[in-house]
């Protein structure tokens, strides 16, 4: 069992569509990071999340410590939208900072 | 600022040929990492380094070798290439400390890989 699981693995919506995408983790962590990986490869940074809730323009990612789990929600969905969904964690006494990956959620939002 | 900067973009290699894949970032962040990408498969840690000098293993060192002689590059060498080296290979680095988004890992644009 991976210590970072996502779901769904594939996700289809339509235009203006409410999506969530969900990530359950095992191990004791001190932060958890959405991340979006574009079709063409690129990686960025979406949030970073110790507690409670965060909002970046239509999306929000919120964390509940006691259940390990996060969400990443998209409201008014777009096909710009479109790409895979990364869920990282870094855990309570790692070193160097490292995260582990979940195995990311295919997202495409069709017009 | 360039960012992080990967190169070659694509390489195709035969079974036992050597290369460096270069990393390099004009960030002034003491971390790096190299990453690998299968498909359907999450990012594995290949190598890490805390700053010039130290490097460290990650989950799948096995025939792959870095260095970090200074804080803005950091090479990945593939001594004898094996097809089970086919991937996509990420670089990233991060500022230290970890408040006020510090906790962020930079991506390069990626290194495709083909061991045939």
């Amino acid at each position: 069992k991976n210590e970072v699981e996502q779901s769904p693995q594939n996700l289809t919506a339509q235009e203006g569509e409410f999506i969530t995408i969900n990530c359950s983790y095992s191990v004791g962590i001190s932060a958890l990071h959405w991340l979006q990986q574009h079709p063409g490869g690129g990686i960025v940074s979406l949030f970073m999340l110790s507690s409670g809730k965060k909002k970046h323009g239509r999306l929000i990612a919120t964390i509940n410590i006691q259940e390990k789990h996060s969400s990443l929600h998209i409201t008014a969905s777009h096909p710009r939208d479109s790409a895979v969904y990364i869920c990282a964690v870094r855990g309570m006494e790692t070193s160097g900072s490292r995260l582990t990956f979940g195995e990311g959620t295919q997202l495409t939002v069709n017009p | 600022n360039a960012g992080v900067t990967q190169t070659p973009k694509f390489r195709i290699l035969k079974i036992g040929q050597s290369m460096t894949l270069q990393c390099a970032q004009d960030m002034n962040h003491n971390y790096m990492y190299w990453y690998r990408q299968d498909p359907g498969m999450g990012l594995k840690l290949i190598y890490y380094s805390v700053g010039a000098g130290i490097t460290d293993k990650g989950e799948v060192p096995n025939g792959y070798n870095v260095s970090r002689s200074t804080t803005e590059d950091f090479p990945l060498r593939l001594e004898l290439a094996a097809p089970s080296q086919t991937s996509v290979y990420f670089c990233a680095s991060k500022p230290p400390g970890l408040a006020g988004g510090g906790d962020t890992q930079y991506f390069g644009p990626g290194t495709r890989l083909t061991v045939l």
